[in-house]
């Protein structure tokens, strides 16, 4: 079926300190893996993406990684600032759709 | 901002009665697709509209349709609402219609309460 695991569910991190948040997807025809953010009350924004053509993929604090055999992605932060702090999700294309993980709420704390 | 504007913000409804949300797409983008993110979760996939045709449905009854205009602008209609729909709805428009993995950019979500 098609399915996207995420994991943790939650995160607290000091300020300063990495984040990690990983997901594993079902269906190896998928192709396409955008992380979104979503603050309280606001609209999911993509903050990176990553095509199955590339192993890894970095912009400034944040990077991707994708690992196809064993169908896992996972995304990073370094140096944490408190307006991190919101809800992620990671997401797998099939054909013409996303299929979201269930969320990772990222707590920093200064 | 991402361009992508929906309509009304908030809504509160009854069962059994009838809703229409609204979305404008991106400009340049002809592609819309819609989500339904129930609280605590990610947003699941209802359907897509590429020049004015449903492109791809998820797991979504009848009851929830949908339309495009020229214009790409694109309404979602849910008909005999049950509690159970109360979520936030996503609109997220693209260049085209999903191949290689297109970049989805969400407008900021109606709010529906079925009461």
């Amino acid at each position: 079926g098609e399915n996207v695991e995420q994991h943790p569910s939650t995160l607290s991190v000091q300020e300063g300190d990495s984040a990690v948040i990983k997901c594993t997807y079902s269906d190896s025809a998928s192709n396409y893996f955008p992380w979104y953010k979503q603050e309280l009350g606001k609209r999911p924004q993509l903050i990176i993406d990553i095509r199955s053509n590339v192993g890894e993929k970095k912009d400034q604090r944040i990077a991707v990684t994708l690992n196809k055999t064993a169908k896992h992605f996972s995304l990073h932060i370094t140096e944490t600032q408190p307006e991190d702090s919101a809800v992620y999700f990671c997401a797998a294309s099939i054909k013409n759709k996303l299929i979201f993980g269930a969320g990772t709420r990222l707590a920093v704390h200064p | 901002e991402t361009g992508v504007t929906q309509s009304p913000t908030h809504l509160i409804k009854t069962r059994g009665q009838q809703v229409t949300l609204r979305c404008s797409s991106q400009s340049g983008h002809n592609t819309v697709s819609w989500y339904q993110q129930a609280l605590g979760q990610g947003p699941q996939f209802i359907f897509q509209y590429y020049r004015e045709e449903e492109n791809g449905r998820g797991n979504f009854p009848p009851r929830f349709s949908g339309l495009q205009f020229p214009n790409y602008s694109s309404e979602l209609n849910v008909n005999a609402l049950e509690l159970d729909d109360s979520a936030l709805y996503l609109c997220a428009s693209s260049k085209s219609a999903g191949g290689l993995g297109e970049k989805l950019f969400f407008g900021s979500g109606t709010q529906l309460s079925v009461l």
